[in-house]
């Protein structure tokens, strides 16, 4: 039972490139997050996935995309890399029973992404 | 709109007991309050969940008065492995929609 995993842990890239990074959790959650951290600035949501088949924007989804493939795996894509972009960024994952229920995140190890 | 408040940074020795206090002010009725801790190079982790008075587990406690506009996350007798950033969360359900209001961080430091 590996959790949340991602690849790769660390990326560099030069301004205008493309990648993806990928997230796959194994606990059988419906819901999945992707956030970046920088510092003083704490944990900003990116994107979510409610359940499969859903994406909803998160606080700061401007130059991202994401893809719930199924219910493991949920990627974010950058289509033409910024330097604003460089960042940790983490993805997790949850189950919540009810809207109104407690709501326990589990999170990866985080990819450290350098735009030059 | 929820929105959460913590001190930045603290300081505490080996042995001492310490409180990280969250304010969260517009919570409503039933939203919940997470406390995770995160060391450099992971991602964060889950220590505590409440919802109204005293919830203790085998790492922390966690106080949550009457009126929920804040709380406060209470690590027992900290060790040098205590180190690290404690976060607040409050979830706001709105209808169908989830909201993740997280706090900006209370980095730790603990001293021998």
């Amino acid at each position: 039972n590996a959790g949340v995993t991602q690849t790769p842990k660390f990326q560099v890239l030069k301004t205008g490139q493309s990648m993806t990074l990928q997230c796959a959790q194994d606990m059988n959650h419906n819901s999945m997050y992707w956030y970046r951290q920088d510092p003083g600035m704490g944990l900003r949501l990116i994107y979510y996935s409610a359940s499969e088949g859903t994406t909803d924007k998160g606080e700061v989804p401007n130059g991202y995309n994401v893809s719930r493939l199924n219910k493991r795996e949920f990627s974010l894509r950058l289509e033409s890399a910024a330097p604003s972009q460089t960042s940790v960024y983490f993805c997790a994952s949850s189950d919540p029973i009810r809207l109104a229920d407690a709501d326990t995140q589990y999170f990866g190890p985080g990819t450290r992404l350098t735009v030059l | 709109l929820a929105k959460t408040t913590q001190p930045i940074s603290m300081d505490s020795y080996e042995g001492q007991e310490v409180n990280i206090t969250c304010s969260h002010n517009n919570i409503a009725t039933n939203d919940y309050i997470t406390w995770y801790q995160q060391f450099p190079s992971q991602g964060p982790r889950f220590i505590i969940q409440g919802y109204k008075t005293k919830v203790t587990n085998e790492v922390a406690s966690l106080f949550i008065p009457a009126d929920r506009k804040s709380s406060t996350l209470s690590l027992p007798r900290v060790s040098l492995s205590d180190t690290a950033v404690y976060y607040c969360l409050v979830v706001v359900n709105a209808g169908n929609n989830r909201k993740l209001i997280w706090g900006l961080g209370t980095s730790l430091a603990v001293n021998p």
